[in-house]
């Protein structure tokens, strides 16, 4: 199994651009979420999905949007990028919301410019 | 709101002995807690786990403790080695679908 894989590693972005972070699990794992890592803050839960067709938001939602078509797949995409959004992005699947470990991928660093 | 948080935001210790790295939680409902360690330019990786109504679970070299009466967690590493050097998060869950972590204490080994 490859696990959590998230593509790209590395983007820069300017003020007002659109993108999306991708975030494919190939563990067949129905919970998935997105963090957000900044110094200091720790990870930040964005938004989350218990399985296909159903999400849901985090504690830091403004600005993002995400979507669940597939079990393996949860995009996130930032409509208009904005400084406050450079940070490392993390993506994390569990078999179930019910008190099984986050796996977690190695990360999107985006740059806002 | 309920927050996560760690007592020391650095811990430093000889190769071979003990770690000790703590975290306090203030949501009393919280009933599953993770230990994460994060190396540099990499996803957090799970360690440990512990539900609620345990108060101590034991895995390789690393023994997490739950004190739910002061609402404390703490991660014990065995002869720490300078592999072990790394970022450490305590998460807490309560009865909801939310994971959150705390800020994390960096682990830093020396021979």
């Amino acid at each position: 199994n490859a696990g959590v894989t998230q593509t790209p590693k590395f983007q820069v972005l300017k003020t007002g651009q659109s993108m999306t972070l991708q975030c494919a699990q190939d563990m067949n794992h129905e919970y998935m979420s997105w963090y957000r890592q900044d110094p200091g803050m720790g990870l930040r839960l964005i938004h989350y999905s218990v399985g296909a067709g159903i999400t849901d938001q985090g504690e830091v939602p403004n600005g993002y949007n995400v979507s669940r078509s597939t079990t393996e797949d949860f995009p996130l995409r930032l409509l208009s990028a904005a400084p406050s959004q450079t940070s490392v992005y993390f993506c994390a699947s569990s078999y179930n919301s019910n008190n099984s470990p986050l796996h977690f991928g190695n990360g999107t660093r985006l740059t806002v410019t | 709101g309920e927050s996560v948080g760690l007592h020391l935001p650095t811990l430093s210790v000889q190769e071979g002995d003990n770690s000790i790295i703590n975290c306090a939680y203030s949501n009393s409902a919280s009933d599953y807690f993770i230990w994460y360690k994060q190396e540099s330019g990499k996803g957090p990786q799970f360690i440990i786990d512990i539900r609620s109504n345990m108060d101590k679970r034991q895995g390789q070299r690393v023994t997490v403790l739950l004190n739910k009466t002061v609402k404390h967690l703490s991660l014990q590493i065995a002869a720490t080695q300078p592999g072990d050097s790394a970022v450490y998060f305590c998460a807490e869950k309560e009865n909801t679908d939310k994971l959150i972590f705390g800020t994390g204490t960096r682990l830093q080994v020396f021979p």
